[in-house]
């Protein structure tokens, strides 16, 4: 499986824009790169996908890098509910016909000062 | 609407004694799943349910742990002779994945729970 790394922790300021970076250098064609979140004492939610364009929704951004290498989240506007710990996953369509397990790695720990 | 659901939130047991961890995903779907979290390991999937069926189980750590879902809704994890590595935080996600290809299964979201957190003494 081809591996992320990201940095352990960041810290930013409530209402500044953050960006969150991933390299995936072993990435393959047809992985797509997913962002999951982690709040404090809660479950790990959806972020944003995507495969090879820049992708937008209401929680954040998506840049990816022209050969896919490395990818960064983008929050656009910090608040104190941000923080978390963000976690940046490959997701290969190549294993098999069923669903497939999320694998999780470090992720990267995300302050926000208010 | 309501999310994916999890019962006990916190279980503390035993060492030896036999758990029971359930889970009622979101309406409607197809898919669950079972995680844990622990301090020394992150993230780890256990098992995954298409259904009834639970097409891959290669995260199950030992024999003595097994799960179950019936009527393709709640799912219950087992966990037997309880050992104290064993305490972590169990997470169950749902998702409405039902199939359609890989390109729709890496795609597809996947909705968690809050956990139980379960300690072993």
């Amino acid at each position: 499986d081809a591996k992320t790394t990201q940095p352990n922790s960041m810290e930013s300021n409530e209402e500044e824009p953050v960006h969150l970076p991933c390299n995936h250098s072993t990435i393959s064609g047809t992985d797509y790169i997913h962002w999951y979140r982690q709040l404090p004492s809660q479950g790990p939610e959806y972020v944003i996908h995507g495969l090879t364009s820049n992708v937008n929704n209401r929680m954040a951004s998506l840049a990816i890098a022209e050969d896919r290498k490395s990818s960064t989240l983008i929050l656009h506007r910090a608040t104190l509910r941000d923080a978390a710990v963000y976690y940046c996953i490959l997701r290969d369509p190549r294993f098999g016909q069923g669903a497939q397990k999320l694998v999780f790695g470090q992720g990267t720990r995300l302050t926000i000062n208010p | 609407g309501a999310g994916v659901s999890q019962s006990p939130s916190n279980k503390v047991t035993e060492k030896g004694k036999d758990v029971e961890l359930r889970c009622d995903p979101i309406s409607g779907h197809t898919a669950l799943y079972w995680y844990r979290q622990s301090l020394g390991q992150g993230l780890e999937f256990l098992i995954y349910f298409q259904g009834n069926s639970a097409p891959d189980k290669s995260g199950l750590p030992s024999d003595r742990f097994s799960a179950e879902r019936t009527g393709g809704s709640v799912s219950t994890l087992t966990i037997q002779r309880t050992q104290q590595e064993d305490s972590a935080v169990y997470l169950c996600a749902s998702s409405s994945f039902f199939g359609g290809g890989p390109s729709r299964a890496v795609t597809d979201t996947q909705y968690f729970g809050p956990g139980t957190r379960l300690t072993v003494l």
